[in-house]
Order: C-alpha cells, then sequence, then structure tokens
C-alpha cells in the first residue's frame, strides 16, 4: 500500500524568502511522485512530477523538488515566496499501474507582506 | 484552464435522496478518475474509468457507481446520501490507458461541491 505524509499542514513565510514543503512517501514500488497546487475554490493544477528521471525536477512558477529514494522524501521547495504562491499544496504518489494516485492531507501555504 | 469541465458545480440535496455528477474529458483523454475531497482534506480514489470500464477502485461503498460514455465523459452516481458524503467532488482526465507505464498528468475540473442536509 502507498501512503504519502506531509509534515506540516500550514507553512507561513514572508514575501522573498525561501519555501519548504515536506513531503514523505511509503511505496512497494517504483513511485511516481507529484506536487499539485490548488488555489481558494479551484481544481487541482500540475507543479511537476517525479518519473524514475533526472531526481531533481524543475516545474512551474520556479518550484522544485528532489527525490531522495534513501530518505523516502520529495520536498518542495521554492528561493523567493511570491504572494501569488499562497494556496493548498498536496504531495501525490502512484504505483505503475497510475489508477490510484494517492494524495497527502496537504499543506496550507501562507505568504506574509 | 485543463478543458475538463464538470457540472453542476454547486448542489444541495437532503439525507437519502440521489445525486448525478458530470465530467466533460478533454479532448483525447480516454482515462478519466473521481475524487472525494472532504473539507481541510486531500482527495480520496474513488474510481477509475477506461474506454467504459471500470479500471480500479478505492475505499467506497457501492452506493458509489460510475459511467464512461464513448465519447468518453463520466458520471458519478451516488445513492442514499449521507450527511459524510458533503465534499467537493473532483473530476479527472487523462490520455493514459489500463496499466504499467500510465503515470502521467491528471488534469482536475474544478469539481462540484456537494452539501447534504
Amino acid at each position: 500500500a502507498q501512503s504519502v505524509t506531509q509534515l506540516d499542514s500550514h507553512v507561513s513565510v514572508s514575501e522573498g524568502t525561501p519555501v519548504l514543503l515536506r513531503c514523505n512517501y511509503s511505496s512497494s514500488y517504483s513511485p511516481s511522485l507529484f506536487w499539485y497546487v490548488q488555489h481558494p475554490n479551484k481544481g487541482l493544477q500540475l507543479l511537476l512530477k517525479y518519473t524514475s528521471a533526472a531526481t531533481l525536477v524543475k516545474g512551474i512558477n520556479g518550484f522544485e523538488a528532489e527525490f531522495k529514494k534513501s530518505e523516502t522524501s520529495f520536498h518542495l521547495t521554492k528561493p523567493s515566496a511570491h504572494m501569488s504562491d499562497a494556496a493548498e499544496y498536496f504531495c501525490v504518489v502512484t504505483d505503475n499501474y497510475g489508477q490510484n494516485f494517492v494524495f497527502g492531507p496537504g499543506t496550507r501555504l501562507s505568504v506574509l507582506p | 484552464e485543463t478543458g475538463v469541465t464538470q457540472s453542476p458545480t454547486h448542489l444541495i440535496k437532503t439525507r437519502g435522496q440521489q445525486v448525478t455528477l458530470r465530467c466533460s474529458s478533454q479532448s483525447g483523454h480516454n482515462t478519466v478518475s473521481w475524487y472525494q475531497q472532504a473539507l481541510g482534506q486531500g482527495p480520496q480514489f474513488i474510481f477509475q474509468y477506461y474506454r467504459e470500464e471500470e479500471n480500479g477502485r478505492g475505499n467506497f461503498p457501492p452506493r458509489f457507481s460510475g459511467l464512461q460514455f464513448p465519447n468518453y465523459s463520466s458520471e458519478l452516481n451516488v445513492n442514499a446520501l449521507e450527511l459524510d458524503d458533503s465534499a467537493l467532488y473532483l473530476c479527472a482526465t487523462s490520455p493514459g490507458g489500463r496499466g504499467r507505464g500510465n503515470t502521467g498528468e491528471l488534469f482536475f475540473g474544478e469539481g462540484s461541491r456537494l452539501t447534504v442536509l
């Protein structure tokens, strides 16, 4: 069975400072991992994905994540937060069959002026 | 914009009633998945359809059922509504098919928010 843990339910940063959203996963298979973002009253948008290619993955809007198999982690980072980054972020794992995308509970990112 | 549209956007039902939610797939996407997102939680997988057949199911009771049509649009039906069914229901489509290797991106609609009173 697969599972995802997002270690922080809420992260608050000041505009212009770095962002770190933490994610640990459990999977019996070689996983594919994703980060999705959900703005209020909006659907989910893909930020980036890891599918067994390069371990450092770059996504949209300056976000990136590093897959660390030894630590079973896939933390999301951004060098400098922008007000528009305020949203809910979900770490997601799926197996090779791509049937069941397992979502973490989410981390709410607040960006302070 | 993902090209995935869901209807209705909001609806209110009473306990025991039945509801049908609809999803129009992005062009060329033959796989559709449905998720339930309760307030303050991550989406939970309900089921997936591939070319009109159910292709995987999460931990939801049989009163949650679905259909996929030849044009790949889809319906989610929930019978005998319970208060705990109140949630945002998300439809997600993808161009992948059944089996190994389908680990591509999911394209989400904006959801149907169901309130059960």
